[in-house]
């Protein structure tokens, strides 16, 4: 089944710390777009990128960094600039970036908490 | 600057009740208009869209929106939920020229009682 994978489900980090988040898909989709959820707050953009080796900056991207070496990942670093890191990040795929006829598909989401 | 307005941050309701959801926008070009579904611990899926024509729209799930741009809203229904429509639901807009930048409402969580 194509679709978006992200891992881990639950992540933890220590002070200091970076953590990565994995996100896949093998929908051959072009864009991909990294949200940071919090609860009664709705979905804020971090990054997104539109082709490989080529992403922006979205409305909350400090402490954030992202990589796009491969069509089909797109993984997120939560570096320890972060300062409130906790919260549900969703990881999201488009055709393309350009146009609102783009529907957005979305992973499963990951829960990173701060020990 | 596009921004969404989502009234009500819950709405409980009976089985089997009708249901409105609703949501304001604001832009100063012409916008497309977007709600999506989020089942607990699960991603975001596309309920329904408007991006032009007629301004009922009908999604998926028996759920339906209808754009008035006179009143700024995109107000979600539907006649009879379910228990299953428990989730939370998310307007969104995306404005001419923003380079497909959606934005989000804060979302509405619908619980469904017995």
């Amino acid at each position: 089944d194509g679709g978006i994978t992200q891992s881990p489900k639950y992540l933890f980090r220590k002070e200091g710390q970076n953590v990565t988040l994995s996100c896949e898909q093998n929908l051959n989709h072009d864009a991909m777009y990294w949200y940071r959820q919090d609860p009664g707050q709705g979905l804020r953009l971090i990054y997104y990128s539109q082709i490989v080796n080529d992403f922006q900056k979205g409305d909350i991207a400090e402490g954030y960094s992202v990589s796009r070496e491969k069509k089909e990942s797109f993984p997120l670093t939560v570096t320890s600039a972060q300062k409130n890191p906790t919260a549900f990040y969703l990881c999201a795929s488009s055709t393309g970036l350009h146009g609102p006829n783009e529907k957005l598909f979305f992973g499963s989401g990951t829960q990173l908490s701060v020990l | 600057a596009q921004s969404v307005t989502q009234l009500d941050s819950q709405v409980p309701v009976f089985e089997e009740a009708p249901v409105e959801l609703r949501c304001n926008y604001s832009s100063s070009v012409s916008v497309y208009l977007f709600w999506y579904v989020q089942y607990p611990n699960q991603g975001l899926q596309l309920l329904l869209k408007y991006l032009s024509g007629s301004t009922l729209v009908k999604g998926i799930n028996g759920f339906e929106a209808e754009f008035n741009k006179s009143q700024t809203s995109f107000h979600l229904r539907k006649p009879s939920v379910h228990i299953s429509d428990t989730a939370e639901y998310f307007c969104a807009v995306v404005s001419g020229g923003s380079n497909y930048k959606l934005t989000f409402g804060k979302g509405t969580l619908l619980t469904v009682n017995p």
